[in-house]
């Protein structure tokens, strides 16, 4: 079993819609969670990072986390074509900076 | 933030050959990490490097197979020796950010071995 599952999707979604991304891990250590963006030949760069439980919103981005669920997600408001890229979640514990990656899920969000 | 570049961005080696890959950053930086991200997979870390000590490598992944060099705060290189088709795959260098465990990621360097 991996320490982190990812859907790989690909999704597709209209303009405008409610995007749901979701990430499930097995390793309770895990306190930091993060998610990355990464654009077609491009670097992962990071969208939104949270401590422990709880949520925490950044505009059109919320984060979720719900450790005793083991269970993670990214809800996208208002979605729009620049919002297509691949996300990729992201955990870590107090290992020196360590980051274990899930699969990544490709998102396409049609005009 | 910091700036990231990789070369080559590109390339196609044969198997039995060795690759170097550059990664250089616009600042000096405690610690880099290389990563490899093979198509429909997640990004795996293959070693943690810090300047002026040996490389940690994780599991499955060893010195003679990719062997890493960090001369500075500010380089690191990566190279792929012996290389064959399973070595196909993107390798990314990173570095770590002011905020814990945000890392800044080059652009990558794709690889394929025929």
């Amino acid at each position: 079993q991996k320490e982190v599952e990812q859907d790989p999707g690909p999704l597709s979604v209209p303009e405008g819609a409610i995007v749901s991304l979701n990430c499930t891990y097995s390793n309770s250590a895990f306190q930091y969670f993060m998610w990355y963006r990464q654009y077609s030949r491009k670097g992962p760069e990071l969208l939104m990072y949270t401590y422990s439980s709880g949520n925490k919103e950044d505009g059109r981005f919320t984060a979720q986390v719900d450790k005793s669920s083991k269970y993670i997600s990214l809800f996208i408001r208002d979605s729009q074509p620049s919002d297509s890229a691949t996300y990729l979640c992201a955990m870590s514990d107090n290992q020196g900076g360590k980051l274990i990656f899930g699969q990544g899920t490709e998102l396409s969000v049609k005009p | 933030s910091a700036v990231i570049s990789q070369k080559p961005s590109r390339d196609i080696c044969q198997r039995g050959t060795s690759l170097t890959i550059q990664c250089q950053v616009d600042s000096q930086v405690t610690m880099m990490f290389w990563y490899r991200q093979q198509p429909g997979q997640s990004l795996t870390l293959i070693a943690t490097a810090n300047q002026g000590s040996e490389a940690t490598y994780e599991s499955g992944f060893v010195i003679d197979k990719f062997p890493i060099s960090r001369p500075n705060l500010t380089f690191s290189t990566l190279t792929v020796s012996n290389m064959s088709p399973e070595d196909s795959s993107i390798y990314l260098c990173s570095v770590e950010a002011d905020r814990p465990y945000e890392q800044y990621f080059g652009p990558g360097t794709r690889l394929t071995v025929t």
